[in-house]
């Protein structure tokens, strides 16, 4: 059973535009939620993270926002740049530092 | 200061056969999880390693086996290879205690099961 959903597996955006990702999650006790950044043949790269007590954490370009109420959320790039094209995962996790429950991925295109 | 190393980073496996990956984890890291990618899927959480203890297990069956180290390096063991098991193997470590931000990926073992 997928607690963790990213509807879109992939996404093209223009460089300089938004990028933004989604996911859904169906757990209630999710209580962390962290985005990884994934190249091809390498592991995932911690990306940016939020704590269910927040609703939004920013770091440079890049912007989580957080519903809890309708458990969703979502990571906000900008500028987007052709660098940023990547498998961005989205993850949750009960209890900080235990199992991450992770999406399918959403793949990114940033076209010059 | 190296981060989280995996090996081997290709093997290939014949049906019923086992296999060992092994996991050195980031400097000053002291718990060692592993995950399985499939094609086309995120990572699936496999288990967890603290204290040289299995402290959490996800759905995964009992032909899938740890082990932790003294020095905090880890192993996975899977035991009668199913084609099914064709996947990335990542290892991931983290600090006790620390947030989840802290938990860093090595670049993964690539499992071909025959």
């Amino acid at each position: 059973d997928q607690q963790v959903k990213q509807n879109s597996p992939s996404l093209s955006v223009q460089e300089g535009r938004i990028s933004i990702l989604n996911c859904d999650y169906t757990n209630s006790m999710f209580d962390y939620f962290l985005w990884y950044k994934k190249y091809p043949a390498e592991g995932p790269t911690f990306l940016i993270s939020i704590s269910s007590i927040k609703d939004k954490n920013e770091d440079g370009r890049f912007t989580v926002f957080l519903n809890k109420s309708a458990k969703h959320l979502s990571l906000h790039i900008v500028p987007s740049q052709p660098g940023d094209s990547a498998v961005y995962f989205c993850a949750a996790t009960e209890n900080s530092g235990y199992a991450l429950n992770f999406g399918k991925g959403t793949s990114l295109l940033v076209t010059p | 200061d190296a981060g989280v190393t995996q090996s081997p980073t290709h093997l290939i496996k014949t049906r019923g056969q086992q296999v060992t990956l092994r996991c050195s984890p980031k400097s000053g890291h002291d718990t060692v999880s592993w995950y399985q990618q499939a094609l086309g899927q995120g990572p699936q959480f496999i288990f967890q390693y603290y204290e040289e203890e299995e402290r959490q297990r996800g759905n995964f069956p009992d032909r899938f086996s740890g082990h932790q180290f003294p020095n905090y390096s880890s192993e996975l063991n899977v035991n009668a290879l199913l084609l099914g098991d064709s996947a990335l193997y990542l290892c991931a470590s983290s600090l006790e205690g620390v947030s989840g931000n802290t938990i860093y990926f090595g670049e993964g073992s690539w499992l071909t099961v025959v």
